[in-house]
């Protein structure tokens, strides 16, 4: 099983630059997230989506845009890249009701540099 | 989601019990209590999950008090690869599904 997939796994941006941040899962679950993680701290959740064509903001979505156009696949877009956005991205997906057994699951993690 | 509440470190060393603690007053009846481990450059990965009463899997248990407002996991034994940050989630995730981790709590074990 291939899990949670993100790509790219490094990546150097310039200030003002835009990319994607691609992310997808093979186990059809409903729930995907975004959290980023700067160094020493925790993970703050940028975007969610609970279903195909259905999303929402966390607790730090500016800059960033998501969509869920299929339920495999949660592409994070930086629209301007700033330094502050300098940190590890990852993804996350799970089940949408946390029954016995159910639980997240992570990608490896993107980590972007902007300069 | 219910709020938690958790240590921000803990200290050990290598062969000891370790018991973290956290806290969610404000639990609600369909809430599960879930506990995820984090290494250094690396996402978090699921340890143990438990609703009532004590759970125990080849890595930790969770004990739940009757009230269900707080939740304590202890690892046994650990030893420094068990060094990471652990964060406590609580929720059932039904509907609006907004999951904060917080900072959750670093574990240094020392030899």
């Amino acid at each position: 099983n291939a899990g949670v997939t993100q790509t790219p796994k490094f990546q150097v941006l310039k200030t003002g630059q835009s990319m994607t941040l691609q992310c997808a899962q093979d186990m059809n679950h409903e729930y995907m997230s975004w959290y980023r993680q700067d160094p020493g701290m925790g993970l703050r959740l940028i975007h969610y989506s609970v279903g195909a064509g259905i999303t929402d903001q966390g607790e730090v979505p500016n800059g960033y845009n998501v969509s869920r156009s299929t339920t495999e696949d949660f592409p994070l877009r930086l629209l301007s890249a700033a330094p502050s956005q300098t940190s590890v991205y990852f993804c996350a997906s799970s089940y949408r009701q946390v029954t016995s057994g159910n639980t997240i699951y992570f990608g490896e993690g993107s980590w972007l540099t902007v300069v | 989601l219910a709020k938690t509440t958790q240590p921000i470190s803990m200290d050990s060393y290598e062969g000891q019990e370790v018991n973290i603690t956290c806290s969610h007053n404000n639990i609600a009846t369909n809430d599960y209590i879930t506990w995820y481990q984090q290494f250094p450059s690396q996402g978090p990965r699921f340890i143990i999950q438990g609703y009532k009463t004590k759970v125990t899997n080849e890595v930790a248990s969770l004990f739940i008090p009757a009230d269900r407002k707080s939740s304590t996991l202890s690892l046994p034994r650990v030893s420094l690869s068990d060094t990471a940050v652990y964060y406590c989630l609580v929720g059932d995730k039904t509907g609006g599904f907004k999951t904060i981790f917080g900072a959750g709590t670093r574990l240094f074990v020392k030899a």
